[in-house]
């Protein structure tokens, strides 16, 4: 049972550029949420989507924006790449059962590096 | 705030117990966890407590919780040069109501020396 992975793990962009990464959630996870976690920090939060929509959102400017897709995967977009938007980014799965403790399972990360 | 405070370093001798600790923000929150991330790899769950828990034991690892001074903190016992790796607490936030929207302290390093 593959776990939740993101592609690519690394990536150079320069500045201006736009950039897509994607995730595809643990089997039997319906929910998304991705973070950006800079150098020495912990994760913050971006947004969560569920059901194709997105549910939440966190403090990130409207450059970043999502998708889901029907089959629960989902992609983070970000428009007009800063040299501060250089961080990792993770993506995270979970099966909506409508309590507040379900299990957040994290891929990897994608690594972007932004010149 | 909406800080989660943590220490940023811990070095302790492999076969000793780790103390890490954790002040969170939110006097509300129902479940506190912690992660664990390796280097090159994503977070790791290890643990979670509910909030009307005191304490969780889970094999090697105890968490204590002391809500009234929101304070957290995670011990593991016999600590083993594999447990070496950032630590981070992490709350649900208050402003999202789910568990897809937690506020992560910044880490805490822990180096286990042989």
């Amino acid at each position: 049972d593959a776990g939740v992975t993101q592609s690519p793990t690394h990536l150079i962009k320069t500045r201006g550029q736009q950039v897509t990464l994607r995730c595809s959630p643990k089997s039997g996870h319906d929910t998304v949420s991705w973070y950006q976690q800079a150098l020495g920090q912990g994760p913050q939060f971006i947004f969560q989507y569920y059901e194709e929509e997105e549910r939440q959102r966190g403090n990130f400017p409207d450059r970043f924006s999502g998708h889901q897709f029907p089959n629960y995967s989902s992609e983070l977009n970000v428009n007009a790449l800063l040299l501060g938007d250089s961080a990792l980014y993770l993506c995270a799965s979970s099966q909506d059962r409508g309590t507040t403790n379900e299990k957040l399972f994290f891929g990897s990360g994608t690594q972007l590096s932004v010149l | 705030g909406e800080d989660v405070e943590q220490s940023l370093f811990l070095s302790v001798r492999e076969g000793d117990s780790s103390v890490i600790n954790c002040t969170y923000t939110d006097s509300s929150s129902t479940y506190l966890y912690w992660y664990k991330q390796e280097p090159g790899a994503g977070l790791q769950l290890l643990t979670y407590i509910f909030s009307n828990m005191d304490m969780k034991q889970d094999q090697r690892l105890t968490v204590l919780l002391n809500k009234k001074d929101k304070h957290l903190s995670l011990r593991i016992a016999d600590t083993q040069t594999g447990d070496s790796a950032i630590y981070f607490c992490a709350e649900i936030s208050p402003y999202g109501g789910s568990q897809g929207n937690l506020i992560f302290g910044k880490g805490t390093k822990l180096s286990v020396k042989p």
